[in-house]
């Protein structure tokens, strides 16, 4: 049974960073993209960017190119996303999500519970 | 403003047949698959919809997807109590060369 397990919440002031992990279990880390999306209260989904597991590589949402991170560490099966130079409107609810494909046809199979992070001074 | 643009609700009463719409362009809807969560308040999306109108096992026959030109549509047929909760459209865009989403559609089941 596949599941994604996030860290806790948070709460960082303006300025400052975050970072988020996501741990999953059911199947080979590395054989699936980990996506990250945010949803700011009472709003929709935004994608952020993914990572791949296995090689490292990294693609990001053009919104947030130079502000966010995703690394991994292989050895615990652990992806994370980093967030730099938090703004009010960053307070939002950081999903991780399993990529999967289907011949050339991607999406989100499986998604962890969340993270709410918190901006405030 | 949402790339794919979605009603911001929708309606039915239990038994009913609803359609959700899911319009985009030739660089996202247009040339690539569609994909529909639903989400449940205070929960994670769960995948509903993949790849135009494949559902995920455990997903029941009541929904279904289809897509035609830079337009789809999730339908959600016998609608029932549970089935109240917020549904999002997605895919690739060629443009922005990432993922984009649908604003999102409130469904309530009167």
């Amino acid at each position: 049974q596949v599941h994604l397990v996030q860290s806790g919440a948070e709460v960082r002031e303006p300025g400052a960073s975050v970072r988020v992990s996501c741990k999953p279990s059911g199947y080979t880390f590395t054989g699936y993209y980990i996506h990250w999306v945010r949803q700011a209260p009472g709003q929709g989904l935004e994608w952020m960017g993914w990572i791949n597991p296995n090689s490292g590589g990294t693609k990001f949402a053009q919104n947030f190119q130079g502000r966010v991170t995703m690394t991994r560490d292989t050895s615990i099966s652990t992806a994370y996303m980093e967030l730099s130079r938090l703004r009010s409107d960053d307070t939002a609810v950081y999903f991780c999500a399993r990529g999967n494909y289907y011949d050339s046809s991607h999406y989100f199979d499986y998604w962890g519970q969340g993270t709410l992070v918190t901006v405030s001074s | 403003q949402s790339v794919l643009t979605q009603p911001p609700s929708a309606s039915g009463t239990p038994g009913q047949r609803v359609t959700i719409s899911c319009s985009g362009s030739s660089s996202n809807t247009g040339s690539h698959t569609v994909n529909w969560y639903q989400q449940l308040p205070g929960t994670a999306p769960k995948l509903l919809i993949y790849i135009n109108n494949q559902r995920p096992s455990g997903v029941p026959d009541r929904f279904s997807g289809s897509k035609s030109g830079t337009s789809a549509s999730l339908a959600i047929s016998g609608l029932q109590s549970e089935d109240e909760a917020d549904y999002y459209c997605v895919a690739w865009d060629d443009s922005l060369n990432g993922w984009v989403f649908g604003g999102g559609t409130k469904l309530t089941v009167l």
